[in-house]
This record gives C-alpha cells, structure tokens and sequence, in this order.
C-alpha cells in the first residue's frame, strides 16, 4: 500500500504564478516532512522540511503541514522556468528512512 | 557542503554480470542507503545502513546484497544481473542524531543499463 501519494502532473502555470504542490500520507504518526525537487537526468536536492502544523517560509517557497488532514504541500511564489523539475515530497520513517511519493512535474511557462 | 559521490554516472552491463556500484560520502554520516528509481515509481529503498558492518532490507531488497566496510563507503552489489534490474540508482547519506530533521543528501546517480 502506497504511503505517501502525489499527483503526478504534469501542473502548469505562468511565469510570475504561484505553483501549489500537494502529498498526502497515510502514517499519522509521521512526524517530519521533507520536499525535494529533482531536474530531469539530475539526483534529488533538498528543498525544505517541515515538522510543525502550520507554514514554513524559506524565500519564495513555503511548505505547509496539516497533520489532522495528513496533509502537506508546497507553494512557489513567482515561478520560474528554472523552478520546472519533478517535486518529490518525503515522509520520515523509523530508523531515519524516508519513504517518498512518485513526484509530480512542475512546467513553469514563460 | 555535503558530498556524497558515486563511481560511475552510467553503466553498461551484460545479463548474468556481477555489478558492483560504490558510494563515498565525506561527511561522517550514520546512515547510508541505496534506492532505485523508475519513471512513476519513484523511489524505493533497496538497502540501508546504519552503521559500519550493519545493512537492513528495504522495500526491493532481492537480487541485491551490500557491503559497510568503513563508515564512508557503501556498496551495492548486483550479483546476477538481469534485464529488470536496469533504472537509475542513487546513494544517500544522512546524520543520525535522534532529530526528526536530520536529512538526506544525495549523490548523482548512477543510470545502469542491462542488455
């Protein structure tokens, strides 16, 4: 049974848009929370981790989390073409795993 | 910075080959894991580490084994390669400190291609 479910796109928005992300889990234990994005051909890169209800802010990303909803997205303000990769959110298990959802592809459109 | 490299970026190998893929991180980390992905599956843990000499199974463990020799090397090790076995694999790394935050860092993958 798959744990962590995005939707796998493709999301296209403008350029100057605000791209909305969105995972759910079905563990509601989980505790921590992490987006990745990863450009085609290229390894995953940590974007942010989130473990608290509520929003984080890092520049023009902001991760949410609503662990009654077991729920958790990520917003990118004024997109960019350069923003266009596969976003890959990451529920943190025992012993330090992570298990991951499929991704969903971002096309920011200039 | 984090640095978590791998031996090769591609691989060609013949069916029945044993394989072996080597990932060095230079950051002292605990834990370390081996993943494949495919196009809409994602990523699934093949193996992991958490210290030297200690592996668990992860979610796709057969026709895979690994070897923790010293703390910064972790290798993956094909023993019979067979066509199914072709995808990307990628090595990570994390701190263990007990923090819900300690994250993983990855390296460049290697893409591996079994004719």
């Amino acid at each position: 049974q798959k744990e962590v479910e995005q939707n796998s796109g493709p999301l296209s928005v403008p350029e100057g848009a605000i791209a909305s992300l969105n995972c759910t889990y079905s563990d509601r234990g989980s505790q921590s929370f992490f987006w990745y994005r990863q450009y085609s051909g290229k390894s995953p890169e940590l974007i942010m981790f989130i473990y608290s209800n509520g929003d984080k802010e890092d520049g023009r990303f902001t991760a949410q989390l609503n662990k009654a909803s077991q729920y958790v997205s990520l917003l990118i303000r004024d997109s960019q073409p350069s923003d266009s990769a596969t976003y890959l959110c990451a529920v943190k298990v025992y012993g330090n795993k992570l298990v991951f959802g499929a991704g969903t592809i971002l096309r920011v459109k200039s | 910075d984090v640095k978590v490299t791998q031996s090769s970026r591609y691989l060609v190998k013949r069916t029945g080959e044993k394989v072996f893929l080597e990932c060095v991180q230079d950051m002292d980390h605990e834990n370390m894991f081996w993943y494949r992905q495919d196009p809409g599956l994602g990523l699934r843990l093949i193996y992991f580490s958490y210290d030297v000499k200690m592996k668990e199974k992860g979610d796709i463990p057969e026709g895979y084994s690994v070897s923790r020799e010293k703390k910064e090397r972790f290798s993956l090790i094909l023993e019979s390669a067979s066509t199914n076995q072709t995808s990307m694999y990628l090595c990570a790394s994390s701190p263990y400190s007990g923090s819900w935050t300690d994250t993983q860092y990855f390296g460049p993958g290697t893409r591996l291609t079994v004719l």
